[in-house]
């Protein structure tokens, strides 16, 4: 167990719809990466938050935004959803931007 | 832009055998080099890293990995494979001094037979 937790660990919905997925940090960490890990693509790195703040974008669509709270959980936002959205999408934390990242399980999102 | 290459998509070795997984890398600056490991249905976990000073890195579960600049090479090795090492791998460079911005290669699946 890494200690970050990942919600839900799966969801499937329709085209066109928005969906949210949470991520809690270990314990103490600042910082909040997520990725994406599909068939075509592989492993995306998409975003990073540092104690709120985006601190680095990757490939991320516009469709998709995140945001770190004050409690220091994230979450991403999926909109306008299409089939090749289907994929793992996984958050990782450290303590600090250069400190080593420890991934959840990862939320399976399927798109019907 | 920095950028990895996994050679093989699939690596198949017997319980005992040595177990090799290539990674080659592209940076412009001096790299930051990854080996995650991931199972079925798991999140990734850490196996060794390469930043700064000895070039030869030991990992957890008995993994190593040598870094070598002229080679532009990050090779995973273990001496005896166990079927429990039977999973997914991954290397990955960091684009920046730290943990950010991991590029990961495409994977390799390492499959142990008795």
């Amino acid at each position: 167990d890494s200690g970050v937790t990942q919600t839900p660990k799966h969801l499937i919905t329709a085209t066109g719809q928005r969906v949210t997925l949470r991520c809690s940090p270990r314990s103490g960490d600042l910082s909040v990466y997520w990725y994406q890990q599909s068939l075509d693509q592989g492993l995306q790195f998409l975003i990073q938050y540092y104690n709120g703040e985006e601190r680095a974008k990757g490939n991320i669509l516009e469709r998709f935004s995140a945001q770190q709270f004050p409690d220091l959980h994230s979450e991403l936002n999926l909109s306008s959803l299409e089939l090749g959205d289907s994929a793992l999408y996984f958050c990782a934390s450290s303590v600090s931007g250069g400190g080593e990242a420890f991934f959840g399980q990862g939320t399976r999102l399927t798109v019907v | 832009a920095q950028s990895v290459t996994q050679l093989g998509s699939h690596v198949s070795v017997s319980e005992g055998a040595l177990v090799l997984l290539r990674c080659n890398y592209s940076s412009s600056v001096p790299p930051y080099l990854f080996w995650y490991v991931q199972y079925p249905n798991q999140g990734l976990q850490l196996l060794l890293k390469y930043t700064t000073g000895a070039t030869l890195v030991k990992g957890i579960n008995g993994f190593e990995a040598e870094f070598k600049k002229s080679e532009t090479s990050f090779h995973l090795t273990k001496p005896s494979a166990h079927m429990s090492d039977a999973a997914e791998y991954f290397c990955a460079v960091s684009e920046g001094t730290g943990f950010q911005k991991l590029v990961f290669g495409t994977g390799t699946r390492l499959l142990v037979s008795p």
